[in-house]
């Protein structure tokens, strides 16, 4: 069974920094593209970021390009979302989502996702 | 705000056919291919559609999907309480380099 479980949310001031994980199981971590989507409760979807399946390839959101930086570590199975300079408007549940393809082919699995709240 | 338009709602009663719009440009839907994702209270989403038109295995054929230029839709038909739910739509946009989510439409089972 395919799983992705994200973990490294929390309580933090603006300004501050926090890095997200999303561990991952069931297949075949580095043959697959991977992203982060976010979600103010009650309102929609917003894409973050994404990384290809080889780490050359990655994308990031307006809102939060020069911020965030995505990476992955292949041996570990684990995706990361460093963010830093988070602002109130970070404030969401942060879903990892697996890629259908190697890099950009929309997503097929999500987690269940973590909560970051910015908060002084 | 989002670049793909939805409706915020749709409603329909057991057993009807309801569609949902996504209504995109030039530099994501026309050229790209559309996602569609049906989110329960406090759930994650859930790939409904992948490729415009695909659907995964086990998700049922009641739910369907199109594409014509820069516009899309999903409908659901044969509707059931368990379709209440919020869909969204998603696709690459070649211009912000980068995926869009549209809007969200709630869907109600009257």
């Amino acid at each position: 069974e395919v799983q992705l479980v994200e973990s490294g949310g929390g309580l933090v001031q603006p300004g501050r920094s926090l890095r997200l994980s999303c561990v991952t199981s069931g297949f075949i971590f580095d043959d697959y593209g991977m992203h982060w989507v976010r979600q103010v409760p009650g309102k929609g979807l917003e894409w973050v970021s994404g990384i290809s399946y080889n780490s050359e390839s990655t994308a990031y959101a307006d809102s939060v390009k020069g911020r965030f930086t995505i990476t992955r570590d292949d041996a570990k199975r684990t995706l990361y979302l460093q963010m830093s300079r988070l602002t109130v408007e970070d404030t969401a549940l942060y879903y990892c989502a697996r890629d259908m393809a190697p890099a950009w082919d929309g997503m097929d699995v999500w987690g269940q996702g973590t909560t970051v709240t910015v908060s002084s | 705000q989002s670049v793909l338009t939805q409706p915020p709602s749709a409603s329909g009663t057991p057993g009807q056919r309801v569609t949902i719009s996504c209504s995109g440009s030039t530099s994501n839907i026309a050229y790209n291919y559309v996602y569609w994702y049906q989110q329960l209270p406090g759930t994650a989403p859930k790939l409904l559609i992948y490729k415009n038109n695909q659907r995964p295995s086990g998700v049922p054929d009641r739910f369907s999907g199109s594409k014509s230029g820069p516009s899309a839709s999903l409908a659901i038909s044969g509707l059931r309480s368990e379709d209440e739910a919020d869909y969204y739509c998603t696709t690459w946009d070649d211009s912000l380099r980068g995926y869009v989510f549209g809007t969200g439409t709630k869907v109600t089972v009257l």
